[in-house]
Formats: structure tokens, sequence, C-alpha cells
């Protein structure tokens, strides 16, 4: 069965700080993959998706993610986190084939320190 | 281009009550999505529909829970009675149709439900 799997439920950094949150997936064919962020009380903001091609992709907020297929992992990056990042992200797997299905980790929550 | 809209933006009920959530879609997005996210939880699919027609509702509890989209443009989402594990975010989502390759899904805002 398809999944989506995120370690980590929390994660602290300070502003300024790098970070790399975790995701690996399992699906039997080619993902398409998918980050999103969503602030309280907000809906699900679209970060950066991988379809096809180049591994590295960028995204939206200085965000960039490595599609690693050995791995099974697709890791969301940012070289310099702002206080405003602060919020829960997800990763997602899209199952294509007709059906067009997403299927979310849990999420991972990131607080940021001053 | 305006986004998916969804009112309300929350509810509060008292258990084995009723409620109506609104969803319109993206212009053009035949394939239109509710979800159920679960505080602490990922967005979880409850039902899709592609025109007017479902496509799944293999998670939608369907002694409580209904939709329809009678006109494959806007939907209805209702719960009826409410329990208090449906306090959650209800997100709606459009796409354009289904096929060989994945379409991008767009999200609403999400409806926050609070069932008392």
């Amino acid at each position: 069965a398809q999944s989506v799997t995120q370690p980590d439920i929390h994660i602290t950094v300070s502003e300024g700080a790098s970070l790399e949150l975790r995701c690996n997936y399992s699906y039997g064919a080619t993902p398409y993959l998918f980050w999103y962020v969503q602030s309280p009380g907000q809906g699900l903001q679209l970060l950066l998706k991988y379809f096809s091609g180049d591994t590295l992709v960028q995204g939206i907020k200085g965000f960039e993610a490595e599609f690693k297929r050995s791995q099974s992992s697709f890791n969301l990056r940012k070289p310099s986190v702002h206080w405003s990042d602060a919020a829960e992200y997800f990763c997602a797997v899209g199952l294509s084939g007709g059906y067009n299905k997403l299927i979310f980790g849990a999420g991972t929550r990131l607080a940021v320190h001053p | 281009e305006a986004g998916v809209a969804q009112s309300p933006r929350y509810k509060i009920i008292e258990k084995r009550q009723s409620v109506a959530f609104w969803c319109n879609p993206i212009s053009g997005h035949a394939t239109l999505y509710w979800y159920q996210q679960i505080l602490g939880q990922g967005p979880k699919l409850l039902i899709q529909f592609q025109n007017n027609g479902v496509v799944d509702d293999s998670q939608l509890p369907k002694d409580r829970f209904s939709a329809e989209r009678l006109k494959g443009v806007d939907s209805t989402l209702k719960i009826q009675p409410a329990k208090l594990e449906d306090s959650a975010v209800y997100l709606c989502a459009s796409s354009y149709p289904s096929g060989r390759a994945y379409n991008e899904q767009f999200f609403g805002p999400g409806t926050r439900l609070t069932v008392l």
C-alpha cells in the first residue's frame, strides 16, 4: 500500500540555522512528490513538487527538496530559517493512473527560536 | 484567478447535531475533493468527485457523512449526526480531471469544526 512517513513530529531550530525535514514514501511506480506548508488557521500551500527530471527541485520561500529514488526519500531543506517559517509541513505522494490521489504524511511541526 | 472557496470558516456544534460545509472549486476544475484533517494528522481523503459523479468514497463514513455535487460545480459535505471525533478541519480541493498524468490539487482555506 502507498504511504508517506515523516519521522519527525516536532523540530525546533534557531533563526538563521539550516533546516532539513525528512520524508520517506512507499509507492511502486514513479511517484509525484509534494511538500505543503500549513500555517495556523490556514489551508495548505504548495511549496514545491517533483514530477520528473532534475532530482533537486526549487520551491517558494527559499525551500528546496531532493528526490532520492534509491532511498525512497524526498527531504525538504532550507539553508537559513526565518521566524515566519514556523508552521506545519506535510509531505505527500500523488498517485497517477486515473486516480489523481494524494497521500499525506502526518506532518512535521516546525518551531523557530529567535 | 480565484482560488477554492469554502464556507463557513469555523463551526461549533453540539454532538448529535447536523452540519453542512460548502465548497466552490476553481473555475474549470472538473475534479473536487473533500479531506478531513484531524489535529496532529495529515489530511485524509473522504470523497472525490469528477464532474457530478463519485470517483472514490471508500473512506467516507456513510452512516453519517454525505456529499453531493449536483451540477458538477460547487459541492456540499454534510454530517448528521455529528460525533465528538468529527472535530477536525475539512479541506476542499480541486483539480483538472484525472488522467494518465497527475494533475495538481489546489486547496481551499478549510472549515474548522468543533463538536462539543
